[in-house]
């Protein structure tokens, strides 16, 4: 099983600011099959990124994924006032399929 | 529009069984690898199962192994996941999701219901 790390746990920033999250797998992801997660309290996950760097439909161009390998990461230009939830990555190249445990982003 | 409109969970027992359904509608549901995912109350995501567009193939969450079967019916658009044995740790808000790419097995999900509450409680 992959396991996927997720870090910081909590990142705390202001509007405006860059966010850079990191997810570490515990052994490579195939063909990079790494997607990153928006979830606001209440709803239903969102896919923001697929495949390490394809934004989904919709998903505004400050959301932007890089990696590979075992390391990955979803950054956000440019922190808009919604943009202050949960965020999640998804390895789904092998089974099991994982997620990583969160980092959930806070306004300092 | 893609919806998807799971149903089905309530409060029951340890030991009980359950069938979950989600309805889908909007989008060529046989031509998509279809999944479960399970929350429990303020925790991160777990993936509980898949199967393929077909229904020929289906891989489980070790947790769930042996005690859930995922399962399709690609005339009446819907997805089941059959919960037999259940235990306290099975509590959590069950989604169902669609794959984003037609017939890919291994696929991020690009759309999710809003998910069904399954409690298991003595």
């Amino acid at each position: 099983e992959i396991v996927l790390t997720q870090s910081p746990g909590t990142l705390s920033l202001s509007p405006g600011e860059r966010a850079t999250l990191s997810c570490r797998a515990s052994q490579s992801v195939n063909s990079n099959y790494l997607a990153w997660y928006q979830q606001i309290p209440g709803q239903a996950p969102r896919l923001l990124i697929y495949a390490t760097s394809s934004r989904a439909t919709g998903i505004p161009d400050r959301f932007s994924g890089s990696g590979s390998g075992t390391d990955f990461t979803l950054t956000i230009s440019r922190l808009e006032p919604e943009d202050f939830v949960v965020y999640y990555c998804q390895q789904y190249g092998s089974s099991p399929l994982t997620f990583g445990g969160g980092t959930k982003v806070e306004i300092k | 529009e893609v919806q998807l409109v799971e149903s089905g969970g309530v409060v029951i027992q340890p030991g009980g069984s359950l069938r979950l359904s989600c309805a889908a509608s909007g989008f060529i549901f046989d031509d998509y690898t279809m999944y479960w995912v399970r929350q429990a109350p303020g925790k991160g995501l777990e993936w509980v199962s898949f199967i393929s567009w077909d229904g020929g193939s289906t891989y489980y969450a070790d947790s769930v192994k042996g005690r859930f079967t995922i399962s399709r019916d690609n005339i009446k658009n819907s997805l089941y996941l059959q919960m037999d044995s259940l235990r306290t740790e099975d509590t959590a808000l069950y989604y169902c999701a669609k794959a984003i790419e037609f017939y890919d097995f291994w696929s991020a999900s690009d759309y999710w219901g809003q998910g069904t509450l399954v409690t298991v409680s003595s």
